[in-house]
């Protein structure tokens, strides 16, 4: 069964430093896409980023990049100058398009920005 | 304009009751899932549907129920098997595509008084 780890479950940055959240998961499959989701106060889930499989480069939105290893299981992102704003919780997610189609979220890590 | 719908916001529940749980989306998508979010536990899968009258087990359905008798609407009922039902629940949907983003719901906080 596929699994989402997210080993951290709060971290803490600087406003304007940069920031990286890990996350693992484990599959048997070649082609899926993986996700990071925001969920502020709010509670509102928001996309940050998708990557797919199959695409080498890793997926870039503004200050938002992920580190992608598929060898190795690893979607890490990366928030470069931090804001107050990203002040949230993060999931990871993973999601194969074929089988059962189910798309499987981490615990969350809990991302503090320091004035 | 189209989005995903959860209703009520807030829920109490007295204990031994059955409650549903609204989840409208007018974004015509074929797929809609139901998540329970406890804190520290991260995204939790119930049930999920791709399709009209067909829908799966997640990986804590115990008991909850569901049903998808419209693409439009995917009802969660959580029943009095339910032991732990204090829990903010999230709908989401998505299409069936590569690619794909799911779109979430507000939530619903669910409280048993």
């Amino acid at each position: 069964a596929q699994t989402v780890t997210q080993s951290q479950p709060e971290m803490s940055v600087q406003e304007a430093e940069t920031v990286t959240l890990s996350c693992t998961y484990d599959t048997s499959e070649s082609d899926y896409y993986l996700f990071w989701y925001k969920q502020p106060p709010s509670r509102q889930m928001i996309l940050v980023i998708r990557q797919e499989a199959y695409k080498q480069q890793n997926a870039t939105e503004n200050r938002f990049s992920v580190n992608f290893q598929k060898a190795a299981k690893s979607f890490s992102l990366k928030i470069s100058d931090s804001q107050l704003g990203d002040a949230a919780m993060y999931f990871c997610a993973y999601y194969y398009p074929q089988g059962a189609q189910k798309l499987v979220f981490g615990q969350g890590t809990r991302l503090t920005i320091n004035p | 304009d189209g989005g995903i719908t959860q209703s009520p916001k807030y829920l109490f529940r007295k204990e031994g009751q059955n409650v549903t749980l609204s989840c409208e989306q007018n974004l015509n998508h074929d797929a809609m899932y139901w998540y329970r979010q406890d804190p520290g536990q991260g995204l939790r899968l119930i049930y999920y549907s791709q399709i009209v009258n067909d829908f799966q087990k997640g990986d804590i359905a115990e008991g909850y129920s569901v049903s998808r008798e419209k693409k439009e609407s995917f009802p969660l009922t959580v029943t009095s098997a339910q032991k732990n039902p204090t829990a903010f629940y999230l709908c989401a949907s998505s299409i069936r595509a590569p690619n794909t983003e799911a779109f979430f719901g507000q939530g619903t906080r669910l409280t048993v008084v």
